[in-house]
């Protein structure tokens, strides 16, 4: 398994639309997990951190699967502006921070 | 969160030439690293910079090739030595903040490099 797996997309979805997007991950030890956002020729921003089973921030619910060692990012109600790739970013062995190869969203009118 | 800046935001450069990336916080912090984005690509840690020590490289990448400077807790340069197209790519500093078990880092808006 690599240390952190996404599926690239891209997901076209309607404004309005529900999406969630997982990610798997491979040390079992991991105790924090990070979704990033980056919009196109910029720099990663981070948009929600996991410490526990999950976290909810408006719109965006951020769950925790440790049995099955994925974390999920779902975003409720789309906006055009949520266009963007995401990152699902995890600690690894080292204690590094290991990225995904990022999840490509976008929000059609 | 910090403010980081990050100068140039872009260059063109030749191969063979170096270019040296600075990266600038408004505030002290311990742990700055630097990392590659290439095109098309998630990121790539290239080494973590402690003020008061060398770097600590990753795996595939070489103080020979990136030296990395780191002389007070605000400030940190990474230079790109005897270029070549395949280092055209988003170099980015980011820091470390939080405290205990929780730590975030927080990113520069990059510095994009094209070697011709």
């Amino acid at each position: 398994r690599k240390e952190v797996e996404q599926d690239p997309g891209p997901f076209n979805v309607p404004e309005g639309a529900t999406v969630a997007f997982n990610c798997t991950y491979s040390n079992s030890a991991s105790q924090s997990f990070f979704w990033y956002r980056q919009d196109c020729r910029k720099e990663p921003k981070l948009l929600m951190s996991v410490y526990s089973s999950g976290n909810e921030d408006g719109r965006f619910t951020a769950q925790l699967n440790r049995a099955s060692q994925y974390i999920s990012l779902l975003i409720r109600d789309s906006k055009l502006s949520d266009s963007a790739t995401y990152l699902c970013v995890v600690p690894g062995n080292t204690g590094k921070l290991i990225f995904g190869q990022g999840t490509t969203l976008q929000v059609k009118p | 969160s910090a403010v980081i800046s990050q100068k140039p935001s872009r260059d063109i450069c030749q191969r063979g030439t170096s270019l040296t990336i600075q990266c600038q916080v408004d505030s002290q912090v311990t742990m700055m690293f630097w990392y590659r984005q290439q095109p098309g690509q998630s990121l790539t840690l290239i080494a973590t910079a402690n003020q008061g020590s060398e770097a600590t490289y990753e795996s595939g990448f070489v103080i020979d090739k990136f030296p990395i400077s780191r002389p007070n807790l605000t400030f940190s340069t990474l230079t790109v030595s005897n270029m070549s197209p395949e280092d055209s790519s988003i170099y980015l500093c980011s820091v470390e903040e939080g405290g205990g078990s929780s730590y975030e880092q927080y990113f520069g808006p990059g510095t994009r490099l094209t070697v011709t």
